[in-house]
Protein backbone atom coordinates (compact mmCIF):
# COMPACT_ATOMS: atom_id res chain seq x y z
CA UNK A 1 0.00 0.00 0.00
CA UNK A 2 1.31 3.78 0.13
CA UNK A 3 3.42 5.14 2.21
CA UNK A 4 4.21 8.38 3.39
CA UNK A 5 7.44 8.94 4.67
CA UNK A 6 7.89 12.28 6.62
CA UNK A 7 11.66 13.33 8.43
CA UNK A 8 13.23 14.67 10.45
CA UNK A 9 10.87 13.08 13.46
CA UNK A 10 11.97 16.11 15.25
CA UNK A 11 13.77 19.27 15.37
CA UNK A 12 14.97 21.65 17.79
CA UNK A 13 16.17 25.08 16.53
CA UNK A 14 16.80 28.45 18.19
CA UNK A 15 14.42 30.84 17.88
CA UNK A 16 15.18 32.83 14.24
CA UNK A 17 16.85 29.73 12.78
CA UNK A 18 15.35 28.29 9.74
CA UNK A 19 13.17 24.61 9.75
CA UNK A 20 12.65 22.19 6.74
CA UNK A 21 10.54 18.91 6.98
CA UNK A 22 10.43 16.60 4.27
CA UNK A 23 8.11 14.43 2.94
CA UNK A 24 8.20 11.19 0.28
CA UNK A 25 5.57 8.70 -0.62
CA UNK A 26 6.15 5.29 -2.27
CA UNK A 27 3.79 6.33 -5.06
CA UNK A 28 2.69 9.17 -7.26
CA UNK A 29 0.26 11.28 -5.47
CA UNK A 30 -2.54 13.43 -7.06
CA UNK A 31 -2.34 16.10 -4.08
CA UNK A 32 -0.36 16.53 -0.82
CA UNK A 33 -1.79 18.79 2.11
CA UNK A 34 -0.01 19.78 5.34
CA UNK A 35 -1.31 20.12 8.41
CA UNK A 36 -0.16 21.00 11.98
CA UNK A 37 -1.00 20.05 14.95
CA UNK A 38 0.45 22.04 18.37
CA UNK A 39 0.44 20.36 21.58
CA UNK A 40 -2.21 19.19 23.12
CA UNK A 41 -4.49 20.36 19.96
CA UNK A 42 -5.89 18.86 16.95
CA UNK A 43 -3.84 18.94 13.10
CA UNK A 44 -5.27 22.09 11.29
CA UNK A 45 -5.40 21.90 7.30
CA UNK A 46 -2.26 24.39 6.29
CA UNK A 47 -2.14 24.40 2.17
CA UNK A 48 -3.04 21.39 -0.56
CA UNK A 49 -0.70 21.18 -3.68
CA UNK A 50 -1.83 19.75 -6.72
CA UNK A 51 0.51 20.44 -9.57
CA UNK A 52 3.85 19.29 -10.28
CA UNK A 53 6.97 21.69 -9.14
CA UNK A 54 4.28 23.92 -7.34
CA UNK A 55 5.54 26.25 -5.01
CA UNK A 56 3.40 27.94 -2.36
CA UNK A 57 3.93 30.76 0.17
CA UNK A 58 2.14 31.27 3.36
CA UNK A 59 4.37 34.40 5.24
CA UNK A 60 7.25 32.55 6.54
CA UNK A 61 6.06 29.24 5.15
CA UNK A 62 7.15 27.89 2.03
CA UNK A 63 5.67 24.80 0.33
CA UNK A 64 7.29 22.88 -2.62
CA UNK A 65 5.58 19.47 -4.39
CA UNK A 66 7.92 17.67 -6.22
CA UNK A 67 8.26 17.53 -10.65
CA UNK A 68 7.40 13.85 -9.89
CA UNK A 69 4.74 14.51 -7.32
CA UNK A 70 6.52 12.18 -5.13
CA UNK A 71 7.58 14.50 -2.33
CA UNK A 72 6.90 18.03 -0.31
CA UNK A 73 8.67 20.11 1.73
CA UNK A 74 7.97 22.88 4.35
CA UNK A 75 10.11 25.15 4.95
CA UNK A 76 9.71 27.91 7.73
CA UNK A 77 12.18 30.67 7.50
CA UNK A 78 13.68 32.48 10.75
CA UNK A 79 11.13 30.31 13.60
CA UNK A 80 9.47 31.67 16.15
CA UNK A 81 8.02 30.33 19.06
CA UNK A 82 4.51 30.57 17.74
CA UNK A 83 5.05 27.72 15.30
CA UNK A 84 6.04 24.93 17.49
CA UNK A 85 3.77 22.17 16.97
CA UNK A 86 4.28 18.77 14.95
CA UNK A 87 3.66 18.91 11.22
CA UNK A 88 2.15 16.55 9.07
CA UNK A 89 2.03 15.99 5.35
CA UNK A 90 -0.52 13.75 4.10
CA UNK A 91 -0.89 12.83 -0.17
CA UNK A 92 -3.67 11.05 -1.81
CA UNK A 93 -2.93 8.65 -4.04
CA UNK A 94 -3.02 9.37 -7.93
CA UNK A 95 -6.00 7.47 -9.41
CA UNK A 96 -7.01 5.87 -6.27
CA UNK A 97 -8.36 6.57 -3.41
CA UNK A 98 -8.44 10.29 -2.29
CA UNK A 99 -8.48 9.22 1.23
CA UNK A 100 -4.69 10.84 2.23
CA UNK A 101 -2.30 9.31 3.91
CA UNK A 102 -0.58 10.76 6.77
CA UNK A 103 3.18 11.05 7.30
CA UNK A 104 4.39 10.23 10.94
CA UNK A 105 5.20 14.05 11.06
CA UNK A 106 7.95 16.32 11.91
CA UNK A 107 7.80 17.77 15.49
CA UNK A 108 9.38 21.08 15.71
CA UNK A 109 10.96 22.78 19.20
CA UNK A 110 11.99 26.32 19.14
CA UNK A 111 14.39 27.28 21.96
CA UNK A 112 13.70 31.05 22.48
CA UNK B 1 -12.58 26.23 16.65
CA UNK B 2 -13.22 23.71 13.10
CA UNK B 3 -16.81 23.35 13.65
CA UNK B 4 -16.54 20.15 14.32
CA UNK B 5 -17.26 18.76 17.84
CA UNK B 6 -16.81 15.76 19.10
CA UNK B 7 -17.70 13.95 22.52
CA UNK B 8 -16.68 13.04 25.41
CA UNK B 9 -13.28 14.77 25.68
CA UNK B 10 -11.64 12.19 27.71
CA UNK B 11 -13.12 8.60 28.47
CA UNK B 12 -11.44 6.16 30.80
CA UNK B 13 -12.60 2.52 31.06
CA UNK B 14 -11.23 -0.67 31.46
CA UNK B 15 -10.33 -4.12 29.63
CA UNK B 16 -13.24 -5.26 27.96
CA UNK B 17 -15.78 -2.85 28.14
CA UNK B 18 -17.34 -1.03 24.94
CA UNK B 19 -17.63 2.63 24.52
CA UNK B 20 -19.21 5.05 21.91
CA UNK B 21 -17.51 8.39 20.64
CA UNK B 22 -19.81 10.74 18.95
CA UNK B 23 -18.65 13.44 15.98
CA UNK B 24 -21.03 16.02 14.76
CA UNK B 25 -19.20 17.45 11.38
CA UNK B 26 -18.92 21.14 10.52
CA UNK B 27 -22.61 22.79 9.23
CA UNK B 28 -22.80 21.29 5.29
CA UNK B 29 -20.01 19.13 5.23
CA UNK B 30 -21.04 15.31 4.10
CA UNK B 31 -18.01 13.26 4.72
CA UNK B 32 -16.86 12.47 7.96
CA UNK B 33 -13.13 10.11 8.60
CA UNK B 34 -12.45 9.15 12.33
CA UNK B 35 -8.61 8.55 13.44
CA UNK B 36 -6.96 7.17 15.73
CA UNK B 37 -3.19 9.11 16.69
CA UNK B 38 -1.17 7.12 19.70
CA UNK B 39 2.39 7.93 19.87
CA UNK B 40 4.18 4.96 18.71
CA UNK B 41 1.54 4.83 15.22
CA UNK B 42 0.92 8.18 14.56
CA UNK B 43 -2.60 9.07 12.50
CA UNK B 44 -3.82 6.54 11.47
CA UNK B 45 -7.55 6.59 9.10
CA UNK B 46 -9.49 4.44 10.29
CA UNK B 47 -12.85 4.65 8.25
CA UNK B 48 -14.64 7.40 6.20
CA UNK B 49 -18.64 7.90 5.48
CA UNK B 50 -20.31 10.17 3.10
CA UNK B 51 -23.71 11.15 3.37
CA UNK B 52 -24.28 7.79 5.27
CA UNK B 53 -22.70 5.51 3.07
CA UNK B 54 -19.72 3.87 4.56
CA UNK B 55 -16.37 5.10 1.87
CA UNK B 56 -13.41 3.89 2.40
CA UNK B 57 -11.91 1.93 5.34
CA UNK B 58 -8.59 1.87 6.76
CA UNK B 59 -6.36 0.12 10.01
CA UNK B 60 -9.73 -0.09 11.35
CA UNK B 61 -9.94 -3.70 13.43
CA UNK B 62 -13.20 -5.74 13.57
CA UNK B 63 -13.94 -4.40 17.43
CA UNK B 64 -14.15 -1.20 15.85
CA UNK B 65 -17.26 -0.51 14.02
CA UNK B 66 -18.94 3.18 12.90
CA UNK B 67 -22.02 4.64 11.47
CA UNK B 68 -23.31 7.83 10.19
CA UNK B 69 -27.04 8.74 11.23
CA UNK B 70 -29.11 11.01 8.70
CA UNK B 71 -28.68 14.31 10.51
CA UNK B 72 -24.60 13.17 9.83
CA UNK B 73 -23.74 13.01 13.00
CA UNK B 74 -21.13 9.93 13.36
CA UNK B 75 -20.35 7.68 16.35
CA UNK B 76 -17.56 5.01 16.45
CA UNK B 77 -17.89 2.00 18.71
CA UNK B 78 -14.58 0.15 20.28
CA UNK B 79 -15.68 -3.05 21.66
CA UNK B 80 -13.85 -5.58 23.86
CA UNK B 81 -11.33 -2.75 24.70
CA UNK B 82 -7.44 -3.55 25.05
CA UNK B 83 -5.00 -1.48 26.61
CA UNK B 84 -3.23 -0.96 23.31
CA UNK B 85 -6.84 1.09 22.48
CA UNK B 86 -5.89 3.72 24.27
CA UNK B 87 -5.32 6.56 22.28
CA UNK B 88 -6.88 9.91 20.79
CA UNK B 89 -9.39 9.45 18.24
CA UNK B 90 -10.18 12.36 16.01
CA UNK B 91 -13.11 12.87 14.16
CA UNK B 92 -12.95 15.29 10.76
CA UNK B 93 -14.96 15.86 8.08
CA UNK B 94 -13.95 17.37 4.86
CA UNK B 95 -14.02 21.26 3.01
CA UNK B 96 -16.09 21.88 -0.10
CA UNK B 97 -12.93 23.21 -1.51
CA UNK B 98 -9.92 21.59 -2.01
CA UNK B 99 -10.96 17.94 0.42
CA UNK B 100 -9.36 19.48 2.68
CA UNK B 101 -10.15 17.59 6.47
CA UNK B 102 -11.22 19.63 9.63
CA UNK B 103 -10.59 18.35 13.08
CA UNK B 104 -12.55 17.59 15.72
CA UNK B 105 -10.82 18.09 19.45
CA UNK B 106 -10.37 14.28 19.60
CA UNK B 107 -11.56 12.31 22.38
CA UNK B 108 -8.61 10.76 24.85
CA UNK B 109 -9.38 7.65 25.70
CA UNK B 110 -7.56 5.38 28.39
CA UNK B 111 -8.20 2.27 28.70
CA UNK B 112 -6.86 0.65 32.39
Amino acid sequence: GQQVMQIPQYQHVQEGEDFTTYCNSSTTLSNIQWYKQRPGGHPVFLIQLVKSGEVKKQKRLTFQFGEAKKNSSLHITATQTTDVGTYFCAGSASGGSYIPTFGRGTSLIVHP
Amino acid sequence: DSGVTQTPKHLITATGQRVTLRCSPRSGDLSVYWYQQSLDQGLQFLIQYYNGEERAKGNILERFSAQQFPDLHSELNLSSLELGDSALYFCASSGQVFNEQFFGPGTRLTVL
